[in-house]
């Protein structure tokens, strides 16, 4: 079965530091793979997500996040940090149904930016 | 456009009560879906549609009954409500099933007491 593993429950950074967000993902083949930020209170948006191509991937809010078959990972990076950061973080992979598709996520990381 | 709208925002019920949770899309989108979100456990799938008059089950559907007669709404129906119900949930919509362009609703907080 699918599943996504998001290793850190809470992350503090200072503003203007760098972050990295840790994903590990199990799936039988060739993933899609996805980063959600929800903001308190509201829903989830789509920051990036992976196909197939450069394994590199950029994103909204300068996040990018790169895919790692060998190590089962899609790390989410942002060279520096902005307050507004603030948010919880989901790591996403899509999964065939029967009729369709889903997303099976991670537990979320939450990130809080001190100043 | 809209979007995805989910109604209400809050809602408490107490133990055994029924209720509908809305949700409606004005994008056309063909495929509709529930999550529940639940702390330290993300999203979950509850049940999903892929057109009107097709569902089917996600991993947690026990409690919840969902139809989908038009394309724009795919209303999630709590049948007798448990403590175990109180959560986040979110409609999220894409084009096609095949489709992992979700756009997600800003969800609906349950308390069950």
């Amino acid at each position: 079965a699918q599943s996504v593993t998001q290793p850190d429950i809470h992350i503090t950074v200072s503003e203007g530091a760098s972050l990295e967000l840790r994903c590990n993902y199990s799936y039988g083949a060739t993933p899609y793979l996805f980063w959600y930020v929800q903001s308190p209170g509201q829903g989830l948006q789509l920051l990036l997500k992976y196909f197939s191509g450069d394994t590199l991937v950029q994103g909204i809010k300068g996040f990018e996040a790169e895919f790692k078959r060998s190590q089962s990972s899609f790390n989410l990076r942002k060279p520096s940090v902005h307050w507004s950061d603030a948010a919880e973080y989901f790591c996403a992979v899509g999964a065939w149904m029967e009729y369709g598709n889903k997303l099976v996520f991670g537990a979320g990381t939450i990130l809080r930016v001190k100043s | 456009n809209a979007g995805v709208t989910q109604t209400p925002k809050f809602q408490v019920l107490k133990t055994g009560q029924s209720m509908t949770l809305q949700c409606a899309q004005d994008m056309n989108h063909e495929y509709m879906s529930w999550y529940r979100q639940d702390p330290g456990m993300g999203l979950r799938l509850i049940h999903y549609s892929v057109g009107a008059g097709i569902t089917d089950q996600g991993e947690v559907p026990n409690g919840y009954n969902v139809s989908r007669s038009t394309t724009e709404d795919f209303p999630l129906r709590l049948l007798s409500a448990a403590p175990s119900q109180t959560s986040v949930y979110f409609c999220a919509s894409s084009r096609t099933e095949n489709n992992y362009g979700y756009t997600f609703g800003s969800g609906t907080r349950l308390t069950v007491v």
